[in-house]
């Protein structure tokens, strides 16, 4: 499996301010994902990343509220642009491995 | 109905006890079935991961998957206070070369010195 790490690991943002969130994994990998857990939810895909390309969102999620980097095949960023307290959740890096995701430590937003 | 539907909880049991998680799920063509464990404000760690109907034994942890019934399992034998987490379940299935992962809601689970 491969190692992820995130940055920040937390953090408390003011309401109408963006943040990017950081994603690097120590191995190249093709396919990033973009999840969001809100308190107390299971986890949701905002988006795939794949190097050389336009993410992919899914549906709900949009390029403007969530820009999506991928500049390399062991990096990428989320943007969460305009925050509402709504945005207050857990933001998870993940890779594919085999059939199955693998996950980074997120990136808990407090959003005041 | 949702794809994917695993009981909330939270479930809380004594130490030493079998602990019994359970999934169902109604897209019959799911063909990998996931456990991951999270700890408070952590990302999800894999913990089991299968693809065929029966029992894969790891340790204490055994995830059993009956593809006939649409119905998985994930048994902890003698539970441990460090076993308190959530568990979440995971199916994926390929659609046109992608992995598609769908969670369940997670149980939150609490072992009890």
């Amino acid at each position: 499996s491969a190692v992820i790490s995130q940055k920040p690991s937390r953090d408390i943002c003011q309401r109408g301010t963006s943040l990017t969130i950081q994603c690097q994994v120590d191995s190249q990998v093709t396919m990033m994902f973009w999840y969001r857990q809100q308190p107390g939810q299971s986890l949701t895909l905002i988006a795939t990343a794949n190097q050389g390309s336009e993410a992919t969102y899914e549906s709900g999620f949009v390029i403007d509220k969530f820009p999506i980097s991928r500049p390399n095949l062991t990096f990428s960023t989320l943007t969460v642009s305009n925050m509402s307290p709504e945005d207050s959740s857990i933001y998870l890096c993940s890779v594919a491995g085999g059939n199955t995701i693998y996950f980074g430590e997120g990136s808990w937003l407090t959003v005041v | 109905q949702k794809e994917v539907e695993q009981d909330p909880g939270p479930l809380s049991v004594p130490e030493g006890a079998i602990v019994s998680l359970n999934c169902t799920y109604s897209n019959s063509a799911f063909q990998y079935f996931m456990w991951y464990r999270q700890y408070s404000r952590k990302g999800p760690e894999l913990l089991m991961y299968t693809y065929s109907s029966g029992n894969k034994e790891d340790g204490r942890f055994t995830a059993q998957v009956d593809k006939s019934s649409k119905y998985i399992s994930l048994f902890i034998r003698d539970s441990q206070p460090s076993d308190s987490a959530t568990y979440l379940c995971a199916m994926s299935l390929r659609i046109q070369g992608a992995q598609k992962l769908v969670f369940g809601q997670g149980t939150r689970l609490t072992i009890n010195p």
